[in-house]
């Protein structure tokens, strides 16, 4: 089985400064992992994935993530928050090998940029 | 359109009626998936379609839900006899390699 984990319901950050919204996860095979976004009444956007390689990843609007396998842990960072990047983030893995193709989400984390 | 599409945006419906939810995918993605997010939840798995493999249909709730995907294209997501636990968005995703998958705007159920 595979399982995601988002520690925190909620992130607050003020404008400018550092974010990290935390993700870690579950999976028998290789973990193929991936972070979407979600704005009030639209559908999620896809803002970068993991399959293989280097283990920082850069994606959309300046959001990068780690892949640490040790930890198995897929945490979303960003050097400099824009309120405009409040919204819902969610974190998801599927294995990489013969397993189940669907993605399997974590709970969601909020994050709130104030200015 | 380029993106995927679905319809209709919204529907509310009484408890016991049945419903149809639909999903236009990217034209040329191989791959559609039809997901629920219920209000405070992530997203829950419902159903597979992979070009003329047989669904995976592990996430299905109950079997008053079911899917057909027409064509290698089309899906159409059906709720018999609609309980008000059904209230949700109802979200279709495709892919072209199953690895990033695009999603469609949302159906929000409204069960009373």
């Amino acid at each position: 089985a595979q399982s995601v984990a988002q520690p925190e319901d909620q992130v607050n950050v003020a404008e400018g400064n550092p974010l990290t919204v935390k993700c870690t996860y579950s999976v028998s095979g290789n973990p193929y992992l991936f972070w979407y976004v979600q704005y009030p009444n639209r559908g999620l956007q896809f803002l970068l994935k993991y399959i293989t390689g280097d283990n920082l990843v850069k994606g959309s609007y300046g959001f990068e993530a780690e892949f640490n396998k040790s930890q198995t842990s897929f945490h979303l960072k960003k050097p400099s928050a824009l309120v405009s990047d409040s919204a819902l983030y969610f974190c998801a893995v599927r294995d990489g090998g013969t397993g189940r193709r669907a993605l399997t989400f974590g709970s969601g984390t909020r994050l709130q940029v104030q200015p | 359109g380029a993106g995927v599409s679905q319809s209709p945006s919204n529907k509310v419906t009484e408890k016991g009626k049945d419903v149809e939810l639909r999903c236009d995918p990217i034209s040329g993605h191989t791959a559609l998936y039809w997901y629920r997010q219920s209000l405070g939840q992530g997203l829950e798995f419902l159903i597979y379609f992979q070009g003329n493999s047989a669904p995976d249909k592990s996430g299905l709730p109950s079997d008053r839900f079911s899917a057909e995907r027409t064509g290698g294209s089309v899906s159409t997501l059906t709720i018999q006899r609609t309980q008000q636990e059904d209230s949700a968005v109802y979200l279709c995703a495709s892919s072209v390699d199953s690895n990033e998958q695009f999603f469609g705007p949302g159906t929000r159920l409204t069960v009373l």
